[in-house]
């Protein structure tokens, strides 16, 4: 099926860096959503966005929903250990839907 | 119990056998979604069911795969004849009765499944 383009495919960073990873799609989305998942477990979401500029906060991450409505960006700040996990954007082009096209995944891992 | 919980959390079978996974949703949630998600993709649309309504099967990837909601609640995500290429973690997830645009799912920790 559709997939979105998520980058980059994998990171490696310092503890207390930042972290930046996007998604774009080739079409014009109305919802964007981001999630993580940890090893073993279903993922969890963590930011969702449903209009085009918007910039939400959840902690250290903030997430904004691209002014061309086709991307879309999530940053962490000042990374800690346990942000290890593996980050997914979703979006669809339709409001109130529930489907959603998943781009592949961040994985990101924290050298302490 | 809190979450939604799926069992088994991990099948090993053979190739040509039929296996069946199971999911619990949150109470009340009247939502319930099928992903797979094979190693290193992202997740992979089912099949949707909300309380009575037709399920949408499009996303069932062909006749091998069926699933059913009994009552509204447990799913049972059936795989007949299990090829290698269906290996995958299977994941469900549940949400609550439609609320606007805002339908937020939660996951189950997903079904492992391996067929050798």
């Amino acid at each position: 099926g559709q997939q979105l383009n998520q980058s980059p495919q994998s990171m490696f960073i310092q503890e207390g860096e930042d972290v930046s990873m996007n998604c774009t799609s080739s079409s014009i989305f109305n919802t964007w959503l981001w999630y993580k998942q940890e090893p073993g477990e279903g993922p969890v979401l963590l930011i969702a966005l449903y209009k085009a500029g918007e910039l939400t906060s959840n902690g250290r991450l903030t997430a904004q929903f691209g002014i061309t409505r086709k991307d879309s960006f999530l940053n962490i700040s000042a990374s800690i250990p346990s942000d290890v996990g593996i980050y997914f954007c979703a979006g669809s082009p339709y409001s109130g839907t529930y489907k959603y096209i998943f781009g592949t995944g961040t994985r990101l891992k924290v050298l302490a | 119990g809190a979450g939604v919980s799926q069992s088994p959390s991990n099948k090993v079978t053979e190739k040509g056998k039929d296996v069946e996974l199971r999911c619990d949703p949150i109470s009340g949630h009247t939502a319930l979604y099928w992903y797979r998600q094979s190693l290193g993709q992202g997740l992979e649309f089912l099949i949707y069911f909300q309380g009575n309504s037709a399920p949408d099967k499009s996303g069932l990837p062909s006749d091998r795969f069926s699933a059913e909601r009994t009552g509204g609640s447990v799913s049972t995500l059936t795989i007949q004849r299990t090829q290698q290429e269906d290996s995958a973690v299977y994941l469900c997830a549940s949400s609550r009765p439609p609320q606007g645009s805002q339908e937020t799912q939660y996951f189950g920790p997903g079904t492992r499944l391996l067929v050798l």
